[in-house]
């Protein structure tokens, strides 16, 4: 059975500074998805990590995917407080659609 | 495309009665997820649809819970008969062929009393 794990659970940080969230996965997977999830509310796609060393930026997030090590990270440059969300992350592939979600980072960031 | 589309926004049920949740997918997408989320439990997996066919059901808490696809478009969640522990947050999502990311509705706020 997948399991997957992130780390921190929770994140508190200042604005300006740099911090990374983990994400490591138990199984084989070829693809990986970052996703942002604001309080009440659905959540929201913001990465698709398709092969192994896949790097993707958008903004001041970058995610990256080494599906050798399971591990995917999501890092966030100088940080604003727009980024105050919770960021999950969910491995699939290899024709398993199966898409299974991390515990979940939340991100607080503190003016 | 007006995205995934649920309904309820929010119920609020008695304990034992039957509850219904709707979701209708995009079109064009054939995959269908259905999960719960919970502070406790974070975000759990309830089952997956892949082309109106039920792939994986082995999140389904327990034999009160049922889901459908009836056609390509449109899915039901079932629990009967309801209790308190349910009361959760149920989201559906849908996703085309291929390695794309999944789509998620609004979700349902339901409240078991």
């Amino acid at each position: 059975e997948l399991k997957v794990e992130q780390n921190p659970l929770f994140l508190s940080m200042q604005e300006g500074k740099n911090y990374t969230i983990y994400c490591n996965y138990s199984t084989t997977s070829d693809r990986l998805y970052w996703y942002r999830q604001d309080p009440g509310k659905s959540l929201e796609s913001l990465f698709v990590l398709l092969s192994n060393g896949a790097v993707k930026q958008e903004g001041r997030l970058m995610a990256s995917l080494d599906t050798k090590a399971r591990l995917s990270t999501l890092h966030i440059t100088a940080a604003v407080h727009d980024l105050s969300a919770t960021y999950f992350c969910a491995p699939g592939g290899f024709g398993n659609e199966k898409l299974t979600f991390g515990t979940g980072t939340r991100l607080t960031i503190i003016p | 495309d007006a995205g995934v589309i649920q309904s309820p926004r929010h119920e609020v049920t008695e304990m034992g009665q039957e509850v219904t949740l709707r979701c209708k997918l995009i079109s064009g997408h054939n995959s269908l997820f259905w999960y719960r989320q919970t502070m406790m439990r974070g975000l759990e997996l309830l089952i997956y649809f892949n082309n109106n066919v039920p792939i994986d059901d082995s999140g389904m808490p327990e034999d009160r819970f049922s889901a459908k696809m009836p056609n390509a478009s449109f899915s039901t969640l079932k629990i009967q008969p309801s209790e308190p522990r349910d009361s959760a947050v149920y989201f559906c999502a849908s996703r085309p062929t291929g390695p794309t990311e999944a789509f998620f509705g609004q979700g349902t706020r339901l409240t078991v009393v």
